[in-house]
């Protein structure tokens, strides 16, 4: 069984500076991938960003990147220079690389507030 | 239209009675899930279909739920004699590659009085 962990329920961050969303998790399939999504209020679940078990670099979409460290089981976001905007629920999410397995195991969610 | 549509976006039952959710997946998509989100929860998985075939309902969480996709594109989750804890909001979500993230609608918001 998959299991993501989300340790921050909530965070609040000024306008401008770099945050960190931690996600920590667990399985024993070597091939796997993780996924950051963004819930606005809204309730969309908006894809933010992927890094595959095997990839041998990070990943980054523009502002996003993703702290992929594999022996520590950890797959923390990074948000660079952080905009109003970017106030919403996020959720870290694994999937297993096995054809036929294609649901995601999503963890708790962090809030994040970005403070004027 | 561009995105995944879901309907209705809100939806008061009584409890007992069947409701029937509806999800429009993006044209092409050939993937398409049913997640259930409690308040306060992450989503967790409740059924996948690839195409018209239901490959994985192992998260449908009693034969009060079932998830139809008859024609491999607009899928209907129905609820039968639905229950106060079933209470969350209902999210669809379709992908054409796997282990490229889905693409996720705003949910179906249901109530259970």
């Amino acid at each position: 069984a998959q299991k993501i962990t989300q340790t921050q329920p909530g965070m609040f961050v000024q306008e401008k500076e770099a945050v960190t969303l931690d996600c920590t998790y667990d399985t024993s399939d070597p091939s796997y991938g993780l996924f950051w999504y963004k819930q606005p209020s809204s309730g969309e679940m908006i894809f933010l960003i992927y890094q595959g078990s095997y990839d041998q670099q990070n990943a980054t979409e523009g502002r996003y990147s993703l702290n992929f460290q594999k022996a520590r089981k950890s797959a923390n976001l990074v948000i660079s220079a952080s905009q109003l905007g970017d106030s919403a629920m996020y959720f870290c999410a694994m999937g297993i690389d096995r054809i036929g397995n294609e649901k995601l195991t999503f963890g708790t969610g962090t809030r994040l507030t970005i403070i004027p | 239209g561009a995105g995944v549509s879901q309907s209705p976006r809100y939806k008061v039952a009584k409890r007992g009675q069947d409701v029937a959710l509806r999800c429009d997946p993006i044209s092409g998509h050939v993937s398409l899930f049913w997640y259930q989100q409690a308040l306060g929860q992450g989503p967790e998985f409740l059924t996948y279909f690839q195409n018209e075939a239901q490959l994985d309902k192992s998260g449908l969480p009693s034969d009060r739920f079932f998830a139809e996709r008859p024609e491999g594109s607009v899928s209907t989750l129905k609820i039968q004699r639905t229950q106060q804890e079933d209470s969350a909001v209902y999210l669809c979500a379709s992908s054409t590659r796997r282990m490229r993230g889905a693409f996720f609608g705003q949910g179906t918001r249901l109530t259970v009085v």
